[in-house]
């Protein structure tokens, strides 16, 4: 099965300040979801990867797929406070990918938790 | 995009109840999915849902404990059955936009079986 490694599992870091979240995959991904997830919440959809060497950006945010399409970073540029929350990496298994139908079924890593002081 | 609404918010059961939770979606999908996430933890699949079609399970999870319905495209329920302290959980409902390889994801339903 398709297992996900984050790092770090926690991250706090001062206003302004650049950070980034990396996701590892143990097999070849096919796609990779960034999402956000603030406590007791649904996840806010940031980001899908899924060719090697993408990069994608949204606002302060930007996100890459490495060429062998194994790993993953999240970058935050000039961090702030709305920026805290859980940063969740979902994968779409290689194995499913049968006419794009199966890209819901996501395996997610344990997500990192940022918090961000003001 | 897609707008998802989820139906309770959060509620508290006594152990040996069941409870509907619905997901709607402002447009039509072909696929919904129900995801767990139990405290501290990522989300975990439960199952696909078609509509028209049986849901899918995925390993370790039953349709006796976690009957679907699908009736139409916009709108799915996941029942859990006959809870227990270890279903407490939040409950997401997430809709693949097909071609788009957008996946978006309902607010949730947080539950807490006492």
């Amino acid at each position: 099965s398709q297992e996900l490694e984050q790092s770090p599992q926690s991250l706090i870091v001062q206003e302004g300040k650049n950070l980034t979240i990396n996701c590892t995959s143990s097999k070849t991904l096919y796609g990779l979801y960034w999402y956000k997830q603030k406590y007791g919440e649904g996840l806010i959809f940031l980001m899908m990867l899924q060719k090697g060497g993408e990069e994608k950006s949204h606002e302060k945010i930007t996100a890459k797929l490495d060429e062998k399409k194994q790993q993953s970073s999240l970058h935050i540029t000039a961090s702030q406070p709305s920026h805290a929350g859980i940063y969740l990496c979902g994968a779409v298994p290689a194995a499913n990918n049968a006419g794009g139908t199966s890209y819901g079924k996501l395996t997610f890593g344990q997500g990192t938790i940022l918090t961000v002081h003001p | 995009s897609a707008v998802i609404s989820q139906k309770p918010s959060r509620d508290i059961c006594q152990r040996g109840t069941s409870l509907t939770i619905q997901c709607q979606v402002d447009s039509q999908v072909t696929m919904m999915f129900w995801y767990r996430q139990q405290p501290g933890q990522s989300l975990t699949l439960i199952a696909t849902a078609n509509q028209g079609s049986e849901a899918t399970y995925e390993s370790g999870f039953v349709i006796d404990k976690f009957p679907i319905s699908r009736p139409n495209l916009t709108f799915s329920t996941l029942t859990v059955s006959n809870m227990s302290p270890e279903d407490s959980s939040i409950y997401l409902c997430s809709v693949d936009l097909g071609d788009e390889y957008e996946q978006y994801f309902g607010p949730g339903t947080r539950l807490t079986v006492t």
